[in-house]
């Protein structure tokens, strides 16, 4: 069963525009991480943020995280062609092994 | 290069025939993972081990195979009992820590596709 669900499942902006996606889970997590995927390839870990954090940021990538809502979210500002991809929340439960969400499908057009 | 690789990049069955994906990696990791992607959707995790010779069943283990003899090996045989085995197969590892703030980040290998024809 899917632990995380992306939000939406496709966007689609222009360069320079910010964009947001969200990740919502169903069971306590130790932390959430965020991937992406380039189209046939395999995925590339962005960021990590721990139960015990509310924001992260990395470059042009800020998450949050509310565990009261069981949500995050992931946003990429001043966005690149470049940065066309799917984006995949992961969440670590202690099971050993991540549990990851469907995908947000991200366009960015020139 | 330190990393995953995974071999074939593409591979075929036929009908009633086992074929197994190899994953390799050089970054010393304890722990690795076998995961399917089908076309637009999330990843479902198969199998999963954190020492040599020893895995446990993930979430969609039925008709897949694994073994672990080595640290850096992590062979899957997709069997025929598998009905529906065409996807896109990825191989990861971590490095294994305990405590409450592991964090296991996942290294992915570029994964495989599997077709049956």
């Amino acid at each position: 069963s899917q632990q995380g669900e992306e939000d939406p499942q496709a966007l689609s902006i222009q360069e320079g525009e910010n964009a947001t996606m969200n990740c919502s889970y169903k069971t306590s997590i130790n932390n959430l991480q965020w991937y992406r995927q380039n189209s046939g390839r395999g995925l590339v870990h962005l960021i990590l943020i721990r139960s015990n954090e509310r924001e992260k940021h990395s470059g042009r990538l800020r998450v949050t995280l509310d565990t009261s809502k069981k949500s995050s979210s992931l946003l990429i500002t001043a966005s690149r062609a470049a940065d066309t991809a799917s984006y995949f929340c992961a969440t670590d439960t202690g099971r050993r092994a991540l549990t990851f969400g469907s995908g947000t499908r991200l366009q960015v057009q020139p | 290069d330190g990393g995953i690789t995974q071999s074939p990049k593409y591979l075929f069955r036929k009908e009633g025939q086992n074929v197994t994906l190899s994953c390799e990696q050089n970054l010393n990791h304890d722990a690795m993972y076998w995961y399917r992607q089908d076309p637009g959707q999330g990843l479902r995790l198969i199998y999963y081990s954190q020492i040599v010779n020893d895995f446990q069943k993930g979430d969609i283990a039925e008709g897949y195979s694994v073994s672990r003899e080595k640290k850096e090996s992590f062979p899957l045989t997709v069997t025929s009992a598998q009905k529906n085995p065409t996807a896109f197969y990825l191989c990861a590892s971590s490095i294994e820590e305990s405590g409450f703030y592991s964090g296991n980040t996942i290294y992915f290998g570029e994964g495989s596709w599997l077709t049956v024809v």
